[in-house]
């Protein structure tokens, strides 16, 4: 079955730097990405989401891409800001979701 | 509209009792789900469902029953509670694959569950 890896599992930056979370999935026939922002007793919630036809997509600070070759995908902060600070889900379906552990991003300010 | 909606947010149980989570939907989606969520381990598949009257299991279906009677609802049950199944509960719900529409989940808010 399809297993979905993620790094790092924390991280911490400052305000205004760039963050990156990689992860990796081993399911080629997987053709859904999609990144969820989990807050501190919230629910999760989808801040980006890319398909297997397209490398890159961008929303405002956001940013993710794709390598099918390599099987991996990454989501991009620019100008972190103190609210980005919670958990972030990968995830990666072909028919289902299947996501990976998590990173807690930390922005100091 | 309210989006997912779950019921309880938290409950205690002591080990061996039941109890059943429910979680409606308002967006006429035909696949739901139910997660499981524990410290540094994601979100696990427990079971899922693609319409009415369809459930199939996940990841980690042992220990938990479902049933999707109306498709507006997901009912996921315990039967016997044990210790290891502590965890916050998220319901989610969704198109689903097909036609090329977008698998966007949304997720319900979370039942806490503590079994002593």
């Amino acid at each position: 079955g399809e297993n979905v890896e993620q790094h790092p599992s924390t991280l911490s930056v400052q305000e205004g730097d760039s963050a990156v979370i990689k992860c990796t999935y081993s399911d080629s026939a997987s053709n859904y990405f999609p990144w969820y922002k989990q807050e501190l007793g919230k629910r999760p919630q989808l801040i980006i989401d890319i398909r297997s036809n397209v490398g890159e997509k961008k929303d405002q600070r956001i940013a993710v891409t794709l390598n099918k070759t390599a099987k991996h995908f990454s989501l991009h902060i620019t100008e972190t800001q103190p609210e980005d600070s919670a958990v972030y889900f990968c995830a990666a379906s072909f028919n289902k979701l299947v996501f990976g552990a998590g990173t807690i991003l930390r922005v100091k300010s | 509209n309210a989006g997912v909606t779950q019921t309880p947010k938290f409950r205690v149980l002591k080990t061996g009792q039941s109890m059943t989570l429910l979680c409606a939907q308002d967006m006429n989606h035909e696949y739901m789900y139910w997660y499981r969520q524990d410290p540094g381990m994601g979100l696990r598949l427990i079971h899922y469902s693609v319409g009415e009257g369809t459930t199939a299991k996940g990841e980690v279906p042992d220990g938990y029953n479902v049933s999707r009677l109306k498709k507006q609802n997901f009912l996921l049950g315990l039967e016997s509670a044990a210790p290891s199944q502590t965890s916050v509960y998220f319901c989610a719900s969704s198109n689903g694959l097909y036609r090329g529409r977008t698998d966007t989940q949304y997720f319900g808010p979370g039942t806490r569950l503590t079994v002593l």
